[in-house]
């Protein structure tokens, strides 16, 4: 099971761009790679999934390089709202009670 | 609203009691998940089941812990002769897994606090 790594804070200010990057070293042939944010006191919420090159939802861009041992997650324009953890996680997309959760990157947004 | 929900949201129990938990997962959804978290940490995996068959369950977890799902609708988490150690966030959630793909929905959580 690939393990994740990505750093424990980040600071930002409102209207900047956000970039998170993990790195997953073993990532397997099969895993994806899939973002969550989590809110205290809230369960997470999934944000972004994918497996290479680059995905782009209405919250959110996922920048994944050729060899994919590592992702970045890109918030444009962040508000006061999207302070929260942010995990990162990687693993077979159709096996979730596998996926290992680390610690997240929590990120605080200022005025 | 559709999505998942738990019961009770906040309980304190006193050490040595049993607690109950409930998760009403997403109608259609086929799978669903336990997990405990601690302050500061991601979710730890419990157990998990699909429609009524509880598949898979973590080797860490005791068994003063208990999980059902009868008829593969709501679940239940039974924790007995509840430790301190027991103090966490449970979260709940479920999905519904189609060909090799599925993404998990969370619920808000049951907080435990064991006195």
């Amino acid at each position: 099971l690939a393990k994740t790594t990505q750093p424990i804070s980040m600071d930002s200010y409102e209207g900047q761009e956000v970039n998170i990057t993990c790195s997953h070293n073993n990532i397997a042939t099969n895993d994806y790679i899939t973002w969550y944010q989590q809110f205290p006191s809230q369960g997470p919420r999934f944000i972004i999934q994918g497996y290479k090159t680059k995905v782009t939802n209405e919250v959110a861009s996922l920048f994944i390089p050729a060899d994919r041992k590592s992702s970045t997650l890109s918030l444009p324009r962040v508000s006061l709202s999207d302070t929260a953890v942010y995990y990162c996680l990687v693993g077979d997309r159709g096996s979730n009670y596998q996926l290992i959760w680390g610690a997240g990157t929590k990120l605080i947004i200022k005025p | 609203d559709t999505g998942v929900s738990q019961n009770p949201r906040h309980k304190i129990t006193k050490r040595g009691q049993n607690v109950t938990f409930r998760c009403d997962p997403i109608s259609e959804h086929n799978r669903l998940y336990w997990y405990r978290q601690t302050l500061g940490q991601g979710p730890e995996f419990l157990t998990y089941f699909q429609n009524e068959a509880q598949l898979e369950k973590s080797r860490l977890l005791s068994d003063r812990f208990s999980a059902e799902r009868p008829k593969g609708s709501f679940s239940t988490l039974e924790i007995q002769r509840t430790e301190q150690g027991d103090s966490a966030m449970y979260l709940c959630a479920s999905s519904l897994r189609t060909g090799s793909q599925e993404t998990q929905y969370f619920g808000p959580g049951t907080r435990l606090l064991v006195l």
